[in-house]
């Protein structure tokens, strides 16, 4: 069945550091992907998806590309803010679905 | 628009009692889903919902019922809660979109407690 593997966390940076959060998924056909973001005590919103290979979702200086070739969608940021600090999900709706398959989600703490 | 709400936000329940969560959308979204999230065991979803009148079986059902009346509602109920049921609850809403992509829209969660 499909799945979603993230990198173990937690992650630790200091502020202005660059981020990788590396996701690698598995499934059938062309399923939509994405990042889901939770601050601590709220629900998980979405911060950027790609719906088909080669897209780059971006949002608040995320980005991350469906890459289908190597079913991958590492979510990176080119310098990351105490503000980041968060849980990263990665996550994808397989192909005809309506259901997501979320990965284990992977803490990341920014130091000032 | 408020998006997803959850009521209640806390709750303690003793070992063999019993409550409802409520989730209600106002994005007119046609499918709702029950999840809980615990320590290292990132999402899971117990129930969910492709439409008003109808619910079914996630990956996690045991020990929980699901109603959905009204196409807005979407009700978790414990029957007797065990302390196995500690968890903090997440509803979510879909709808197939623009880009036919379904991202969900979280609530902000209820933490329960059952000792």
């Amino acid at each position: 069945g499909d799945s979603v593997t993230q990198m173990e966390g937690p992650v630790t940076l200091s502020e202005e550091a660059f981020l990788t959060i590396n996701c690698t998924y598995t499934a059938t056909g062309y399923p939509s992907l994405f990042w889901y973001v939770q601050y601590p005590g709220e629900g998980l919103q979405l911060l950027l998806k790609a719906t088909k290979a080669d897209d780059k979702g971006s949002n608040k200086g995320f980005e991350a590309t469906y890459r289908k070739e190597t079913t991958s969608f590492h979510l990176e940021k080119g310098s990351v803010q105490v503000s980041d600090s968060a849980v990263y999900f990665c996550a994808l709706r397989g192909t005809g679905g309506f259901k997501t398959i979320f990965g284990a989600g992977t803490r990341l703490f920014v130091k000032a | 628009n408020a998006g997803v709400t959850q009521t209640p936000k806390f709750r303690v329940l003793k070992t063999g009692q019993s409550m409802t969560l409520l989730c209600a959308q106002d994005m007119n979204h046609e499918y709702m889903y029950w999840y809980r999230q615990d320590p290292g065991m990132g999402l899971r979803l117990i129930h969910y919902s492709v439409g008003e009148g109808t619910t079914a079986k996630g990956e996690v059902p045991d020990g929980y019922n699901v109603s959905r009346l009204k196409k807005q509602n979407f009700l978790l109920g414990l029957e007797s809660a065990a302390p196995s049921q500690t968890s903090v609850y997440f509803c979510a809403s879909s709808s197939p979109g623009t880009s036919g992509s379904y991202e969900q829209y979280f609530g902000p969660g209820t933490r329960l407690t059952v000792t």
